[in-house]
């Protein structure tokens, strides 16, 4: 059964940073890409970034393009994202998610839909 | 980018209606469009994919359609455990970018 646990979310100040993990297990993960998607409170589903499986392709919403980083350690099945000069509108709950079976990246993108996702962490932005 | 319009934003059905979502994108994408459901205080959850591929597990009363710019979600009973809110998601390249919703409830 796949599984995905995301954990670093928190209370961080404007302007500060923070780092989301997402441990993934139940699949072999370097060969599927990953997404981070993230919810405001009351608010629909923004797509954040996507890794490509052997983490050499990275894409970003412009929203976070900058301030955002995303990343993937294989050897121990972690997904990852750095996230920097934190504003009031990065409030959210942030869900990992794999890309479906069938999913694939190519030269300037990744193509796939996301199943399943974990559970989120929530990000509060505030002073 | 392509921007993703769903409609309409909200509806109220009664249990048995037919339920139909709209799902619009601003240039074509072929079939590549997903559809998630999100119920209350949930995590969201893939019912469709290629556009009219239903998830494994997903009741049948879910089907989709459409290619290019035009897709429907479709519920051919509306059950009381349908009470969501519907996603689209095109997926062709980044941004994979989500509709804005459609809020499901009973009448």
């Amino acid at each position: 059964e796949v599984q995905l646990l995301e954990s670093g979310g928190g209370l961080v100040q404007p302007g500060g940073s923070l780092r989301l993990s997402c441990a993934a297990s139940g699949f072999t993960f370097r060969k599927y890409a990953m997404t981070w998607v993230r919810q405001a409170p009351g608010k629909g589903l923004e797509w954040v970034s996507t890794i490509s499986g052997s983490g050499g392709g990275t894409y970003y919403a412009d929203s976070v393009k900058g301030r955002f980083t995303i990343s993937s350690d294989n050897s121990k099945n972690t997904l990852y994202l750095q996230m920097n000069i934190l504003r009031a509108e990065d409030t959210a709950v942030y869900y990992c998610a794999k890309f479906g079976d069938g999913g694939y990246c190519y030269t300037d993108s990744c193509r796939g839909w996301f199943d399943p996702w974990g559970q989120g962490t929530l990000v509060t932005v505030s002073s | 980018d392509i921007q993703m319009t769903q409609s309409p934003s909200s509806l109220s059905a009664s249990v048995g209606d037919r339920v139909t979502i709209t799902c619009r994108a601003s240039q074509g994408i072929s079939n590549y469009l997903a559809w998630y459901q999100q119920k209350p205080g949930k995590v969201p959850n893939l019912l469709i994919y290629a556009a009219s591929t239903l998830q494994s597990g997903v009741p049948s009363r879910f089907s989709g359609s459409g290619s290019g710019t035009d897709f429907t979600l479709t519920i051919s009973s509306l059950q009381p455990e349908d009470v969501a809110t519907y996603y689209c998601q095109k997926y062709n390249s980044a941004p994979l970018t989500f509709g804005g919703g459609t809020k499901v409830e009973i009448k």
